[in-house]
């Protein structure tokens, strides 16, 4: 199974930062990562597709980018409705396979 | 407007098989392919396995031996059965969609069902 590193595990942030977190495909994946962001107590939504495809509503302070094995999600200006935990996701070959996760929690 | 919700037992016998349903609407089932993912508490998803579009079927070969996943699709439902549950299989079991026939992103999650392993 393609196993996927997400780092840093946290962060703290301040709202209005530029906030950038990695993941790490332990093969080849493509483009096919996408990235998911889940707030307490609800089900994950998809925030960007094929690794740099923004989801139909995200706003565009939300970005992906990256191939192959190394990948990056970018949020450009961090607001208070932000704070959540992050996961990649490889599609690229069965079975999909999740990163742990990226929590970003208020400094 | 797209919705999936999971309906279900909330605690199982250990060894005993978990029974789940996953309702859908505003889409068809012929058209859009349903994916199962699980999510312990605190941890990071699991993908468990897709109905496609067409009818076929792909698991986790990590749970394959357990699982089978189903869909009735006059009744707009699919199905999940997992037998030999141990309980490291407690967690939230979410049903969710495809963001278009073809693709592997999941656009859309139900509410997810907590389900726990207990005697």
């Amino acid at each position: 199974d393609i196993v996927m590193t997400q780092s840093p595990t946290s962060m703290s942030i301040s709202v209005g930062d530029r906030v950038t977190m990695n993941c790490k495909a332990s093969q080849n994946v493509g483009s096919n990562v996408d990235w998911y962001q889940q707030k307490t107590g609800q089900s994950p939504k998809l925030l960007i597709y094929k690794a740099s495809n923004r989801y139909t509503g995200v706003p565009d302070r939300f970005t992906g980018s990256g191939s192959g094995t190394d990948f990056t999600f970018t949020i450009s200006n961090m607001q208070a409705e932000d704070l959540a935990v992050y996961y990649c996701m490889q599609s690229n070959s069965y079975p999909y396979t999740f990163g742990a996760g990226t929590k970003l929690e208020l400094k | 407007q797209v919705q999936l919700k999971e309906s279900g037992p909330g605690l199982v016998q250990p060894s005993e098989t978990l029974s789940l349903t996953c309702t859908v609407s505003g889409f068809s089932l012929t058209s859009y392919s349903v994916s199962w993912v699980r999510q312990p508490s605190g941890k990071g998803p699991e993908w468990m396995g897709r109905m496609w579009y067409d009818g076929d079927t792909a698991y986790n070969s990590a749970l394959k031996s357990r699982l089978s996943i189903s869909r009735d699709t006059s009744k707009n439902q699919v199905f999940l059965k997992m037998n030999s549950l141990q309980t490291d299989d407690t967690g939230t079991y979410y049903c969710t969609r495809d963001g278009a026939t073809e693709v592997s992103w999941f656009a859309y999650w139900g509410q997810g069902t907590l389900v726990t392993v207990s005697s």
